[in-house]
């Protein structure tokens, strides 16, 4: 059983399209991440949400955190090839930190 | 910060054969994470080190995967012997005390035929 569901696993969409991805869950987390892997790399972090109704806002990318603290969602205006990517939620347990991933969602942005 | 390294980038090996990845984490962090790659089972975390000592391995699917950290600036993962269903791509990550933020190597594609 994954943790963190992620949806959907495939996005492909044309440049200048807006999007939204979720990250879901049914345990309520302290605080959630989401990195972006490119081909042939490893995953960076994009930001991390702490506080429940909480929203980030990085340059055209939209982090909310759910109320609840079991959800998140990532919205993209105007994507762009260069989005194009892995987009991956993890949560962080415990005093280390042992994170835990969800699948990802593949976004494919076309010229 | 040259960032986390791992080493080889890419592994082509022999079913049977013993396999070692490298990795030199950031200076400074103290944890060190392994973590293995499929498209089928996504990002899996193997095993952590706290201040070089193992603290969870909880995710080493088996005996023939084995990792040691004998010191803060390298750990390695180790398959002995390596079988078709290992090929993945490994990733190292570290992380600095106090932080959430993990710091990912690019990775070594590993396929065994």
């Amino acid at each position: 059983t994954q943790l963190l569901e992620q949806s959907p696993q495939f996005l492909s969409i044309q440049e200048g399209e807006n999007l939204t991805v979720y990250c879901n869950s049914s345990s309520v987390f302290s605080s959630l991440q989401w990195y972006r892997q490119e081909p042939g790399e490893g995953p960076v972090l994009l930001v991390t949400v702490v506080t429940g109704g909480e929203v980030k806002k990085l340059k055209r990318l939209t982090f909310q955190f759910g109320d609840a603290r079991k959800d998140s969602s990532l919205h993209i205006t105007a994507a762009q090839p260069g989005d194009t990517g892995l987009y991956l939620c993890a949560f962080p347990a415990g005093s280390n930190y042992k994170l835990t991933f969800g699948k990802g969602t593949l976004l494919t942005v076309n010229p | 910060d040259a960032g986390v390294i791992q080493s080889p980038r890419h592994e082509v090996t022999e079913m049977g054969q013993e396999v070692t990845l490298r990795c030199k984490p950031i200076s400074g962090h103290n944890s060190l994470f392994w973590y293995r790659q499929t498209m089928m089972r996504g990002l899996e975390l193997l095993i952590y080190f706290n201040n070089n000592v193992p603290i969870d391995d909880s995710g080493m699917p088996e005996d023939r995967f084995s990792a040691k950290m004998p010191n803060a600036s390298f750990s390695t993962l180790k398959i002995q012997p390596s079988e078709p269903r290992d090929s993945a791509v490994y990733f190292c990550a570290s992380r600095a005390r106090g932080l959430a933020e993990a710091f990912f190597g690019q990775g070594t594609r590993l396929t065994v035929v």
